[in-house]
């Protein structure tokens, strides 16, 4: 079967960093995407790997390691507007994306 | 630009009435999705249309149908509602089908089916 595996909720602290990993078993890849989901909002993208290794994008960085179906979404310098549920999204051989449950992001003062 | 729009933006329903969910775009994507979005679940593809014309059918078509009569618009409609049809719905579009374009999602729906 498809599977996306994130954890539920992660807590971090203003101005620190924190890491959301995503693992991922899926009928074939064609990438990666995380997307932001503010509560009562819709997904915005972020990130996007189908190569492995780090993409960065200003505070935000996406690892892909596709051996190992494994990715990693790393948030420095973290401020209260973070706070958000993060979703990984795998795209499967038939092009089409593949979700985890979303990691729900608590940041604290 | 509006990029994707959703109406209504909330709705209470009863049971076994029909309902049709409203979805445009602007940005002449040619691929548009619906998913529902419920508690401790991911994203789940409902129907989605590579073209004007086209549809296909995703992980849980069961219950709804949708059309494609031009680039723009993309409705989904439920002929009887059920409460597990409780959920929040989100119409996307990416400018190809297919592919791994970005998908861009509208401010969703949220229906309530009693």
């Amino acid at each position: 079967g498809q599977n996306i595996d994130q954890p539920t909720e992660m807590t971090a602290t203003e101005g620190a960093i924190v890491q959301i990993n995503c693992t991922y078993q899926t009928s074939g890849f064609n990438g990666l995407f995380w997307y932001q989901q503010h509560a009562g909002e819709a997904p915005t993208f972020l990130s996007y790997n189908v190569l492995d290794g780090l993409e960065e994008k200003g505070r935000f960085s996406s690892f892909l390691s596709r051996s190992k179906g494994y990715s990693y979404l790393l948030l420095k310098e973290l401020q209260m507007k973070d706070s958000a549920s993060y979703l990984c999204a795998v795209t499967n051989s038939n092009y089409q994306l593949i979700w985890g449950a979303g990691t729900k992001l608590i940041i604290k003062p | 630009t509006a990029g994707i729009t959703q109406a209504p933006t909330s709705q209470i329903l009863a049971a076994g009435r029909s309902m049709t969910l409203r979805c445009t775009q602007d940005m002449r994507h040619n691929a548009m999705y619906w998913y529902r979005q419920d508690l401790g679940l991911g994203l789940r593809l409902i129907h989605y249309s590579n073209t004007a014309g086209t549809t296909g059918k995703g992980e849980v078509p069961d219950g709804y149908s949708v059309s494609r009569a031009n680039t723009d618009d993309f409705p989904l409609t439920l002929a009887s509602a059920v409460p597990s049809q409780t959920s929040v719905y989100f119409c996307a579009s990416s400018h190809e089908g297919g592919s791994t374009d970005t998908q861009y999602f509208g401010p969703g729906t949220r229906l309530t089916v009693l």
